[in-house]
């Protein structure tokens, strides 16, 4: 069974950019997750996905957003890049409800520098 | 204000040697799970608890939910090298309905060395 797939793995950009990530989850898990991870803050919830739908959404300002596709696959946007939005951004997928229970799969991450 | 405060931070033990991690909080969570992760890779999960109270063992991990479900602890029984990593908590805070997600520790560096 095929992990979660987050590509790219790592990408460079500019200040003022704005930039897509992309996350395939676990076949048949329709809940997505985003994290953003920082030394300083460690791991932050961004937001979750529930069939197309966003369910929660983290403390973070509207460049941040993100949709999911009928397929499950979800992206995430951050527009306006900032310096300080260089982090690993995290993909993690659960079974319908269950990722209070069962837990969650995570992706391997984008690694996102903004220079 | 960190909503799970994770200790110690940093911890660097012999091989053989036993540890243990904490995970406090002033919240109630729906559960409490634990995650390790490697350098460059995304956090696996090693555990989940949630009844108050709970205990869960895996080789030579304990895991323990607090009876208020507010806290928890990783012991680890003689650690070795291939334990090293970022040991991560996290709470699921329930907001109601179907709204929730993980509230995560900074989380504890583990090295342990031969």
């Amino acid at each position: 069974k095929a992990g979660v797939t987050q590509t790219p793995r790592y990408l460079i950009k500019t200040r003022g950019q704005q930039v897509t990530l992309s996350c395939s989850p676990i076949s048949g898990h329709r809940s997505v997750s985003w994290y953003q991870q920082t030394p300083g803050q460690g791991l932050q919830f961004l937001f979750e996905y529930f069939s197309e739908t966003q369910r929660n959404k983290g403390n973070f300002p509207g460049r941040f957003s993100g949709r999911q596709f009928s397929n499950s696959r979800s992206e995430m946007n951050v527009s306006t890049l900032e310096l300080g939005d260089s982090a690993l951004y995290l993909c993690a997928s659960s079974p319908r409800g269950g990722g209070w229970r069962y837990g969650y799969t995570f992706g391997s991450g984008t690694r996102l520098t903004v220079v | 204000t960190q909503l799970l405060e994770q200790s110690p931070q940093f911890l660097s033990i012999q091989e053989g040697e036993n540890l243990t991690v904490y995970c406090n909080s002033s919240s109630v969570f729906s559960s409490l799970q634990w995650y390790r992760q490697e350098p460059g890779e995304g956090p696996v999960l090693l555990v989940t608890v949630v009844t108050g109270g709970e205990v869960k063992k895996l080789k030579r991990l304990t895991f323990q939910f607090g009876d208020a479900r507010k806290d928890s602890s990783l012991h680890i029984t003689a650690a070795q090298p291939g334990d090293t990593g970022l040991y991560l908590c996290a709470g699921y805070m329930n907001y109601g309905g179907s709204q929730g997600n993980l509230i995560f520790g900074k989380g504890t560096k583990l090295s342990v060395k031969p």
